[in-house]
């Protein structure tokens, strides 16, 4: 069936580190890709999305790109900053008759000052 | 732009009790979804509406959970009785072709059984 694996947590690095976080997935069609973030206390936020194959999907520093010959949409940003500890969801969408959204489990990022 | 409003944002209850959450989409969006986020984990979809109809209810424990959008706008979702197991933070979305099918979040609705 269609699923998303990411990797697990948590990350920990210091500020100013690269990130990488890796996502990849499993679906039948042409799934929407998606970023979601989640700060302490607060509801999920859309980070980035990618809908079609090499797409790159890009906000706040952060980057992803649609690869479809290896299933992956691994989100990267060059400077983390402690305003970024969060937890991370990648997410695919379908759309048939209706969207669909499918999370993978997250990722609890920590940035240490 | 009004976002997804839910209500109530915290509640405790005794386990074998019931509780109610309310969700009013972004205006205009047709399709509606309550998802289930346990500690940890990622949010799993409870139920899709599309209008008034329900599109997916594949994973609703229909044994004590319910959901219902009578006129296609706002939802509640129902659980009678609660276990513990159901604290979790029931998350409201909703999505609209017209606006790409990107779903957008509610603040959740962060639910503690006892």
């Amino acid at each position: 069936g269609d699923s998303v694996t990411q990797m697990e947590g948590p990350v920990t690095l210091s500020e100013e580190a690269f990130l990488t976080i890796n996502c990849t997935y499993t679906a039948t069609g042409y799934p929407s890709l998606f970023w979601y973030v989640q700060y302490p206390g607060e509801g999920l936020q859309l980070l980035l999305k990618a809908t079609k194959a090499d797409d790159k999907g890009s906000n706040k520093g952060f980057e992803a790109t649609y690869r479809k010959e290896t299933t992956s949409f691994h989100l990267e940003k060059g400077s983390v900053q402690v305003s970024d500890s969060a937890v991370y969801f990648c997410a695919l969408g379908l759309y048939s008759s209706a969207s669909k959204i499918i999370f993978g489990s997250g990722t609890r990022l920590s940035i240490r000052p | 732009e009004a976002g997804v409003a839910q209500s109530p944002r915290y509640k405790i209850i005794e386990k074998r009790q019931s509780v109610a959450f309310w969700c009013n989409p972004i205006s205009g969006h047709a399709t509606l979804y309550w998802y289930q986020q346990i500690l940890g984990q990622g949010p799993k979809l409870l139920i899709q509406f599309q209008n008034n109809g329900v599109v997916d209810d594949s994973q609703l424990p229909k044994d004590r959970f319910s959901a219902e959008r009578l006129k296609g706008v706002d939802s509640t979702l129902k659980i009678q009785p609660a276990k513990l197991e159901d604290s979790a933070v029931y998350l409201c979305a909703s999505s609209s072709t017209r606006a790409g099918n990107t779903i957008y979040f509610g603040e959740g609705s962060w639910l503690t059984v006892v």
